[in-house]
C-alpha cells in the first residue's frame, strides 16, 4: 500500500529536549516537504526536499532541522523545542512538478510544555 | 510573492445544496498548479482535486469540480449535492512551476459543516 508514515503519533516534551519526528514514504518520490498546522493558519511549509542531500527552507524554518540521506525518509529534527513549537506537523510526499498532488502522513501532534 | 486567501472560516449548509469554497491566489509565474484537500475531524488530508493553470476546461471529480478564473486569479471548489460526510476543513494550495515547483504554500482553510 502506497503511504506516508510518521512516528511518533503523539508526542508530549519539555523545553529544550531535543526531539525528532521521522516520517518515510514508499512510493520513490522525489519530493519531501514537512508542515506545520496551526488553528486559523492553515498549513506552513517548514523544510522542503528535492531529492537526496537536497534541501531547502520553506517559509518557517527557525527551530528546525531536517536531513534527507535517503530518498525515502525526511526527518524532521527540533534540536531545543520550545512552547511555540506545540502544532500539529505533518509529512508529504510527491512527484517534482506543479502538477503532481502530495501524498500526506497522518500527522504528528506534539506538545511542548 | 505566492499568496492563497481563504476568505471564509466557516460555513453552514444544508445537505443536498451546492456549495461554493472561495480561493484566491497570488502569482508571478504563468505555469502553476492549484489543489484542493479535505481534512475531516479525523486529521488525515486527503487530496481532491487539481486544475493545472493551461488547462481550458475547468477540472471535475464525481461531486467536485473546480470554478477557476484565471484572469481573477480564483479558484473556487464546488461541491455538488452536500453529504454529511462532506463536514471538513478544506485547503486550497498551490505550486508554482518556479523553483522546480518546489515551494507550496496553503490558504487558511475553510471549516464547512453540513445540517441534516
Amino acid at each position: 500500500e502506497a503511504q506516508v508514515t510518521q512516528n511518533p503519533r503523539y508526542l508530549i516534551t519539555v523545553t529544550g529536549k531535543k526531539l525528532t519526528v521521522t516520517c518515510s514514504q514508499n512510493m520513490n518520490h522525489e519530493y519531501m516537504s514537512w508542515y506545520r498546522q496551526d488553528p486559523g493558519l492553515g498549513l506552513r511549509q517548514i523544510y522542503y526536499s528535492m531529492n537526496v542531500e537536497v534541501t531547502d527552507k520553506g517559509d518557517v524554518p527557525e527551530g528546525y532541522k531536517v536531513s534527507r540521506k535517503e530518498k525515502r525518509n525526511f526527518p524532521l529534527i527540533l534540536e531545543s523545542p520550545s512552547p511555540n513549537q506545540t502544532s500539529l506537523y505533518f509529512c508529504a510526499s510527491s512527484l517534482l512538478g506543479e502538477s503532481y498532488e502530495q501524498y500526506f502522513g497522518p500527522g504528528t501532534r506534539l506538545t511542548v510544555t | 510573492a505566492q499568496k492563497i486567501t481563504q476568505t471564509q472560516p466557516g460555513m453552514f449548509v444544508q445537505e443536498k445544496e451546492a456549495v461554493t469554497l472561495d480561493c484566491t491566489y497570488d502569482t508571478s509565474d504563468q505555469s502553476y498548479g492549484l489543489f484542493w484537500y479535505k481534512q475531516p475531524s479525523s486529521g488525515e488530508m486527503i487530496f481532491l482535486i487539481y486544475q493545472g493553470s493551461y488547462d481550458e476546461q475547468n477540472a471535475t471529480e464525481g461531486r467536485y469540480s473546480l470554478n477557476f478564473q484565471k484572469a481573477r486569479k480564483s479558484a473556487n471548489l464546488v461541491i455538488s449535492a452536500s453529504q454529511l460526510g462532506d463536514s471538513a476543513m478544506y485547503f486550497c494550495a498551490m505550486r508554482e512551476r518556479g523553483s522546480s515547483a518546489s515551494k507550496i504554500i496553503f490558504g487558511s482553510g475553510t471549516r464547512l459543516s453540513i445540517r441534516p
